[in-house]
């Protein structure tokens, strides 16, 4: 199994609360990514790293922010956590080489309740 | 824009029953088509892939071919086991859009003893 721990892996929050998420790798590998999974809608990218600090939007940016200080770690940020934040996140690792043969590795997810 | 598109569910069998689930894509160029598996309380892992045009992706019994000419990658298996029962995600990934992964809405399997 890819070596990918995230952390907490449950989090019980309020409307407004700061909260932080945390993502560590021990495969090396340059690509990380941060998903949203909501019933429904499957997995969706809110940000992802294709490098120590180099960090891009996805699709469901808003609200979130990312930081990548070191190569195992990538840290998602909810400024001010909302209701609609509510989700389970997961964490993904790729070695992509350039090619779309992007087979990802992912963590266990973090469920986060904002209420 | 890239998309993907797979059947809805929930999808119930009785064991050993041969099971589809169709996935359809939209992409530019000629993307990657994977198939993952996500079980209860975990997160999800790659079940099998395709690279190419006519490429048969293939594991642990379940089988998938890339056919560009009908934009789809449909997964099946000849005889599943309560232990397949799962949600099951296609996705693809492009040579546009900075190569992110789109995935589908997944598609949960029930088996039945």
């Amino acid at each position: 199994d890819a070596g990918i721990t995230q952390s907490p892996r449950h989090k019980v929050t309020e409307t407004g609360t700061p909260v932080t998420l945390r993502c560590h790798q021990t495969e090396n590998h340059r690509y990380m990514y941060w998903y949203r999974q909501d019933p429904g809608h499957g997995l969706r990218l809110i940000h992802y790293s294709y490098g120590v600090k180099d960090t891009d939007k996805g699709e469901v940016s808003d609200g979130y922010s990312v930081s990548r200080s070191k190569t195992e770690d990538f840290l998602l940020t909810l400024e001010s956590a909302t209701s609609s934040q509510t989700s389970v996140y997961f964490c993904a690792i790729s070695a992509r080489d350039g090619s779309t043969d992007n087979e990802q590795f992912f963590g266990p997810g973090t469920r986060l309740t904002v209420l | 824009g890239d998309s993907v598109t797979q059947m809805e569910g929930p999808v119930t069998l009785s064991e050993e029953a041969f099971l589809t689930i169709n996935c359809t894509y939209t992409a530019t160029g000629y993307p990657s088509l994977f198939w993952y598996v996500q079980y209860p309380g975990e997160g999800l892992q790659l079940l099998l892939k395709a690279t190419k045009a006519d490429d048969k992706g293939s594991n642990k019994g379940f089988e998938a071919t890339y056919r560009k000419e009908t934009t789809s990658f449909h997964l099946e298996k000849g005889s599943v086991q309560v232990s397949d029962s799962a949600v099951y995600f296609c996705a693809l990934t492009a040579n546009t859009g900075g190569f992110k992964t789109i995935f589908g809405a997944g598609t949960r399997l029930f088996v039945k003893a």
